[in-house]
């Protein structure tokens, strides 16, 4: 069965320095791998995917991701932190049910703490 | 503005009074989702839809329904809501064709 793990509650970062928000990922086939991240009081925000292609996505706001095969991980990362990338972050991968059905399995979630 | 919008923001009702949850959206997309959020159990789907229509379950349905009249219109609706149903509700859509999701910006639901 497909699913994706965030293995850090929290994760604390100094301003200007790089952040890893870690994801692993359990498909059968091909996987469709997304980041979102959720500010407060907000719905979720599309940060960026990997569908196929190049193994490093660059997406929003300076985000870019490394896809890694061999250890199924699909880890966020950004080099330099700002304190407004404060937030929760959800890793997910999509679910095919075959006949273009299917949906997004979301990680528990990891809230980035960027302190100044 | 492409969005997805979701009504009330907030919502405090009591134990078995029904309510409904509308979402819209206006980018004309096939697919529509439910999902609640939970500490410490990141977003559950309980329903989606992929056209009009068309709906079906996803991990989370018991205590909820769903309709698809319209393509652009998806309520979520609590027949007899319970504590355990306290939550925050997002609603989703997306094009068949693009896995990227368009969230709404959510409601808070207490049942008390």
């Amino acid at each position: 069965a497909q699913s994706v793990a965030q293995p850090e509650d929290q994760v604390n970062v100094a301003e200007g320095n790089p952040l890893t928000v870690k994801c692993t990922y359990s498909v059968s086939g091909n996987p469709y791998l997304f980041w979102y991240v959720q500010y407060p009081n907000r719905g979720l925000q599309f940060l960026l995917k990997y569908i196929t292609g190049d193994n490093l996505v660059k997406g929003s706001y300076g985000f870019e991701a490394e896809f890694n095969k061999s250890q199924t991980s699909f880890h966020l990362k950004k080099p330099s932190a700002l304190v407004s990338d404060s937030a929760l972050y959800f890793c997910a991968v999509y679910r095919d049910y075959g006949g273009s059905q299917g949906n997004l399995i979301f990680g528990k979630g990891t809230k980035l703490s960027v302190k100044p | 503005e492409a969005q997805v919008t979701q009504n009330p923001r907030y919502l405090i009702t009591v134990t078995g009074k029904k309510l409904t949850v509308t979402c819209s959206q206006n980018m004309n997309h096939e697919y529509m989702s439910w999902y609640r959020q939970d500490p410490g159990l990141g977003l559950r789907q309980i329903y989606y839809s992929m056209n009009v229509e068309v709906t079906d379950k996803g991990d989370v349905p018991e205590g909820y329904k769903v309709s698809r009249k319209e393509k652009r219109n998806f309520p979520l609706i609590l027949e007899s809501p319970s504590p355990n149903q306290t939550s925050l509700y997002f609603c989703a859509s997306s094009s068949t064709n693009n896995y990227g999701y368009t969230f709404g910006s959510g409601t808070r639901l207490t049942v008390v």
